[in-house]
C-alpha cells in the first residue's frame, strides 16, 4: 500500500459525459501528478500540482482539467468523454527531498 | 525529444536471473526508476538509482546503470513466479524540489516459468 489513495476504483459512462476522478496524496506529499495509461499510448503525464499550484503540464487534453484543493487531495476531470478516453488513470504523490513518486490503485475509466 | 525504450517480453525458468533492459535519451535525468505492475493493479515501486551512481543492491534486486551508454537495467535474482509482472523502467525530468514528471518505457512483461 502506496498510501496514494484514488475513487472510484471503477466508472462506466457514456460517450459526451463528464466524470471527475478523485485524489488523495500520501500524508505530507505536497505534489500530485495524475497519468494515463492506455494501450496504445502506454503511460503519459498529464499534468502536475504542488501545494495548490500547477507546475507541469503534459499531453493533457483540452477537455480535461484538474487542481488541488487546501487540503492536497486533487481532482481530474474529464468532460465530452470520447470512446479514445477509456484508460487507467493513475495519481502519485512526492515529497519535496526525494521527489520519488508513489502511485495509487488507479481509476479505470470505461467510455461505452 | 525524450524517450524511454524496453524489449516488450522477457520469458524465464523459475529460480533463474532475469535480466530487464532499458536505454533512456536524457542524459541530465536525475533520477532513474523501476516501477512493477501486477495484472490489473497499480504501480509498484521496486527502486530507484541516483544519476551519479552505477550501481544500487537491494535484496535480490540488482539496478546496473551505464550512464555513457544511457542504459539501465534490472537484474532479479532467484526469479520466482510471484515475479510475474510488467517492469516500467522510467526517468525524471526533475532534479529534485518536485519538478520531475516522469518519462515511462512502454514495460517488459516478465513471465516466470515454474
Amino acid at each position: 500500500d502506496s498510501g496514494v489513495t484514488q475513487t472510484p476504483k471503477h466508472l462506466i459512462t457514456a460517450t459526451g459525459q463528464r466524470v471527475t476522478l478523485r485524489c488523495s496524496p500520501r500524508s505530507g506529499d505536497l505534489s500530485v501528478y495524475w497519468y494515463q495509461q492506455s494501450l496504445d499510448q502506454g503511460l503519459q503525464f498529464l499534468i502536475q500540482y504542488y501545494n495548490g499550484e500547477e507546475r507541469a503540464k503534459g499531453n493533457i487534453l483540452e477537455r480535461f482539467s484538474a487542481q488541488q484543493f487546501p487540503d492536497l487531495h486533487s481532482e481530474l476531470n474529464l468532460s465530452s468523454l470520447e470512446l479514445g478516453d477509456s484508460a487507467l488513470y493513475f495519481c502519485a504523490s512526492s515529497d519535496y527531498i526525494t521527489d520519488t513518486q508513489y502511485f495509487g490503485p488507479g481509476t479505470r475509466l470505461t467510455v461505452l | 525529444g525524450e524517450d524511454v525504450e524496453q524489449s516488450l517480453f522477457l520469458s524465464v525458468r523459475e529460480g533463474d536471473s532475469s535480466v530487464i533492459n532499458c536505454t533512456y535519451t536524457d542524459s541530465s535525468s536525475t533520477y532513474l526508476y523501476w516501477y512493477k505492475q501486477e495484472p490489473g493493479a497499480g504501480l509498484q515501486l521496486l527502486t530507484y538509482i541516483f544519476s551519479n551512481m552505477d550501481m544500487k543492491q537491494d535484496q535480490r534486486l540488482t539496478v546496473l546503470l551505464n550512464k555513457k551508454d544511457k542504459h539501465l537495467s534490472l537484474r532479479i535474482a532467484d526469479t520466482q513466479t510471484g515475479d510475474s509482472a510488467i517492469y516500467f523502467c522510467a526517468e525524471s525530468m526533475g532534479d529534485g524540489g518536485s519538478q520531475g514528471n516522469l518519462i515511462f518505457g512502454k514495460g517488459t512483461k516478465l513471465s516466470v516459468k515454474p
